[in-house]
């Protein structure tokens, strides 16, 4: 089946601090979904990016198919930016998204 | 708020007992999904139903049964469950496409997080 892998696994941040969050993927995939889940467990979708770049307020992600690699960038980060991130990719001959391990963000006020 | 509502929060259960939890959407999605994420490792899908058919069932055991009455409702029964089972179990909708491959963006519930004694 499809890897996914995310980096970096753990990453802790000073409020107010930038970062890159990245996706690696071993196969060539027509979805591609960021997640971000709070210290209670609630999941958020917050982008369906199979390729390109998309931005939502602080938030943007860019898509490299062709690279098999996606990028979520994080900026001027919150304490509410706290939690898990993750990465889920499907296939293009596959019906199932597959999630990455996450990357555990903490954001120290 | 994302529209998927999981019951009950959280569940203690013994291992002869049987439980079910509960999942409801109100997004107008034609998939639901059942999830489980253990410690330490990536979300599993466990059942999928598309058009209340189920469509994927990944090799989950028969102690978890799903259910699904309508487009709007998702069950999942408990029995027999072993203390490995212990876990948060999530649900999701989502807008399908008939015919389409593609998962569409997924919205979850909160999760039921379940302790198997």
């Amino acid at each position: 089946g499809i890897q996914v892998e995310q980096s970096p696994p753990d990453l802790i941040l000073q409020e107010g601090a930038n970062s890159t969050l990245r996706c690696n993927f071993s196969d060539s995939v027509n979805n591609l979904q960021w997640f971000h889940q709070n210290p209670w467990g609630q999941l958020i979708n917050l982008f369906y990016i199979p390729s390109g770049t998309k931005q939502n307020g602080r938030l943007s992600a860019t898509t490299v198919a062709t690279e098999r690699y996606s990028l979520l960038y994080i900026s001027s980060s919150q304490t509410t930016d706290s939690g898990v991130y993750f990465c889920a990719v499907e296939r293009r001959d596959g019906n199932k998204l597959v999630f990455g391990a996450g990357t555990i963000l903490r954001v120290k006020s | 708020e994302t529209g998927v509502t999981q019951t009950p929060r959280h569940l203690v259960m013994g291992m002869t007992n049987k439980k079910s939890l509960k999942c409801e959407q109100h997004l107008g999605h034609n998939a639901m999904y059942w999830y489980k994420q253990s410690a330490k490792k990536p979300l599993e899908l466990m059942f999928v139903y598309n058009f209340k058919e189920q469509t994927e069932n990944n090799s989950v055991p028969s102690r978890f049964s799903p259910e699904c009455p309508n487009s709007s409702h998702l069950f999942l029964h408990l029995h027999t469950l072993q203390p490995e089972d212990s876990a948060l179990y999530l649900c999701a909708s989502s807008q399908e496409i008939a015919g389409a491959r593609n998962t569409g963006e997924l919205f979850f519930g909160e999760g039921s997080r379940l302790t198997v004694l």
